[in-house]
């Protein structure tokens, strides 16, 4: 059954310390994504990934980082620099062969700051 | 740099009358616009995209969406709401980085869509 696993579904963080959100997908897609959602404010890119070992810093990457040692994983880390990092994240992953093709999402993680 | 815009946070329509939430855009070359729909804690689902040719483009669920050049507009419809459709709906565009060949997909604020019975 292929698709998208983002672990944890909820997650507390106590102020000062990193976290990382697990993203795996067995849909062979090489391009994966990470986004942030607050409340009446859509959706925003904090990170993108076209292949293994290469990614891309999206709109809002200040505190975060990730990294793409394989193509099926694609792990966040919140660090103690993103000062407001209550939201839910969002991953997903596309063929980015053929730019007509649509991103598959997981479940998202929220993660709340204690 | 492409964009879509949302200009309704919320949409209110009665159950078995049509429904039309708003997305307009701005790309330079060619459009490939999609919709998603969200339900309460959960991820994206896709429902449609356009890509080229047939301007009104067929989804899932009953849903449906014009594609107007003119306007620069890809407005989402359905007939006949259901009161499960209610639900937080996304219209996205694809950007190209000029840099390199990675593409993201950019998404809009989002319309809530209420369907009362």
């Amino acid at each position: 059954d292929g698709g998208i696993t983002q672990s944890p579904k909820y997650l507390f963080r106590k102020e000062g310390q990193n976290v990382t959100l697990s993203c795996e997908q067995n849909l062979n897609h090489d391009a994966m994504y990470w986004y942030r959602q607050d409340p009446g404010q859509g959706l925003r890119l904090i990170y993108y990934s076209q292949i293994v070992n290469d990614f891309q810093k999206g709109d809002i990457a200040e505190g975060y980082s990730v990294s793409r040692e394989k193509k099926e994983s694609f792990p966040l880390t919140v660090t103690s620099a993103q000062k407001n990092p209550t939201a839910f994240y969002l991953c997903a992953s596309r063929i980015p062969t053929g730019e007509d093709t649509e991103a598959f999402f997981g479940q998202g993680t929220r993660l709340t700051v204690v | 740099a492409q964009s879509v815009a949302q200009p309704e946070d919320q949409v209110n329509v009665a159950e078995g009358n049509p429904l039309t939430v708003k997305c307009t855009y701005s790309v330079s070359g060619n459009p490939y616009l999609f919709w998603y729909v969200q339900y309460p804690n959960r991820g994206l689902q896709f429902l449609l995209k356009y890509i080229t040719g047939d301007n009104l483009v067929k989804g899932s669920y009953g849903f449906e969406a014009e594609f107007n050049k003119s306007q620069t507009s890809f407005h989402l419809k359905k007939p006949s709401a259901l009161v499960s459709d209610s639900a937080l709906y996304f219209c996205a565009v694809r950007d190209i980085s000029f840099y390199s060949s990675a593409s993201k997909i950019i998404f809009g604020s989002g319309t809530r869509l209420s369907i009362r019975p």
